[in-house]
């Protein structure tokens, strides 16, 4: 069996300081670890992904998650928030041997303020 | 850019209609699925095909069935309405089963059942 937890609702955070949105895993064999990110009345949109290889992943519009194994985690982080980085942010997994289904998160709400 | 469209953006029926939502994708992807989302529960997953006339169940199918006559196109079917299927219904396709392939979303169809 595969889950994922994002264990805040909410995170507020101020323009130009750093963001991090949480998220962790359980999968039997090796994951593939996916973020999508989604703005008001809209589709979700990929934002990057980690399959294997280096830790630390860069992806979209200035966003990098870092993937730890012993902590079975894949946080979602930028350096400098921008005000039009609010949105609805999802975690998804999938186990790279099991099922081929994804996944998701419930969803963790960013909200910039200026 | 892979384009996956959604046949309506907003969608307003009564108790008992069934319901047609169609998604078209255009990049020959192999799988195509339909979530809804609800506040707080995230995204669930009601119906998955992963080929032409192939379909598998999500964790939802109750009060939906699906069609894939053509390789670009998936229908969700709501047999008859009802007012607890007034949600945000999402299209995705994704290239094959096997890989770590990332899914893209179409623009979500937000449905309306008085």
């Amino acid at each position: 069996a595969q889950s994922v937890a994002q264990p805040e609702d909410q995170v507020n955070v101020a323009e130009g300081n750093p963001l991090t949105v949480k998220c962790t895993y359980s999968v039997s064999g090796n994951p593939y670890l996916f973020w999508y990110v989604q703005y008001p009345n809209r589709g979700l949109q990929f934002l990057l992904k980690y399959i294997t290889g280096d830790n630390l992943v860069k992806g979209s519009y200035g966003f990098e998650a870092e993937f730890n194994k012993s902590q079975t985690s894949f946080h979602l982080k930028k350096p400098s928030a921008l005000v039009s980085d609010s949105a609805l942010y999802f975690c998804a997994v999938r186990d790279n041997r099991g099922s081929y289904i994804p996944t998701f998160g419930r969803g963790t709400s960013l909200i910039v303020h200026p | 850019d892979v384009k996956v469209t959604q046949s309506s953006r907003y969608l307003v029926k009564r108790t008992g209609e069934k319901v047609f939502l169609e998604c078209v994708q255009d990049m020959d992807h192999e799988n195509m699925f339909w979530y809804r989302q609800d506040p707080g529960l995230g995204l669930r997953l009601i119906y998955f095909s992963y080929d032409v006339k192939m379909k598998e169940k999500g964790d939802i199918p109750e009060g939906y069935s699906v069609s894939r006559e053509k390789k670009e196109r998936f229908s969700l079917i709501l047999e008859s309405a009802s007012t607890n299927q007034t949600s945000m219904y999402l299209c995705a396709s994704r290239g094959t089963s096997s890989g770590p392939y990332e899914q893209y979303f179409g623009p979500g169809t937000r449905l309306t059942v008085t």
